[in-house]
């Protein structure tokens, strides 16, 4: 098993470039997430998904947008990236277990973005 | 929402000493877990432990979820358990969602 596969790993971008992050697990996880982490400011959620098909916000989800078209992906987009979207962005997927969501994350291994 | 304070914010230890991380949260949980978070980055996942004591080699857990802390214990310590170890916790009226800590960083020289 590969667990959590975020792709890329590294990106630089100019402002106002669009792009998109790639989350992949192989757990047949029903929840998705995907954070950001900034120095000084912890993990911090930027939207997640209960589910193939939903998505919701989190703390801090202006600037991103975010789709669940298959169960095992969780995709991050940034239509018009900023500097302040600097970052490393880490996607995590969790499991459900007495139809309740267990919150027991697996993470991956992040993805580091540079706007300029 | 729930509150979670991680003690000592920074340790150094020389290799082969023992150490114990702390995690206060203030409010019932469904759920702890403890992670390292590595040099290079990455997030480990150590321990999911929202009661009672688990051993992973060097490393156990014990979480008492009626006094709201868990304790991380670091035995033999290597210089490969430097980082940072963040506490994170799921709090009873949540859907899921993880409550982090603000993570004690571990320094462990040779």
């Amino acid at each position: 098993n590969a667990g959590v596969t975020q792709t890329p790993k590294f990106r630089v971008l100019k402002t106002g470039q669009s792009m998109t992050l790639l989350c992949a697990q192989d757990m047949n996880h029903e929840y998705m997430y995907w954070y950001r982490q900034d120095p000084g400011m912890g993990l911090r959620l930027i939207h997640y998904s209960v589910g193939e098909g939903t998505t919701a916000k989190g703390e801090v989800p202006d600037g991103y947008n975010v789709s669940r078209l298959k169960k095992q992906n969780f995709l991050l987009g940034l239509e018009s990236a900023a500097p302040s979207q600097t970052s490393v962005y880490f996607c995590a997927s969790s499991y459900v277990a007495g139809g309740r969501n267990t919150g027991e994350l697996f993470f991956g291994e992040g993805s580091r973005l540079t706007v300029l | 929402g729930i509150q979670v304070e991680q003690s000592p914010p920074d340790l150094i230890l020389q290799e082969g000493a023992n150490s114990t991380l702390r995690c206060n949260f203030s409010d019932s949980v469904n759920n702890l877990q403890w992670f390292h978070q590595n040099p290079w980055g990455q997030l480990i996942n150590l321990f999911y432990i929202p009661s009672g004591t688990k051993q992973n080699g060097r490393l156990s857990a014990t979480t008492v979820a009626t006094e709201r802390y868990s304790l991380l214990y670091i035995s033999s310590s290597q210089t490969t358990d430097s980082g940072v170890y963040f506490c994170a916790v799921v709090g009873t009226d949540s859907w899921g969602k993880l409550q982090f800590g603000a993570g004690t960083q571990v320094v462990v020289t040779p």
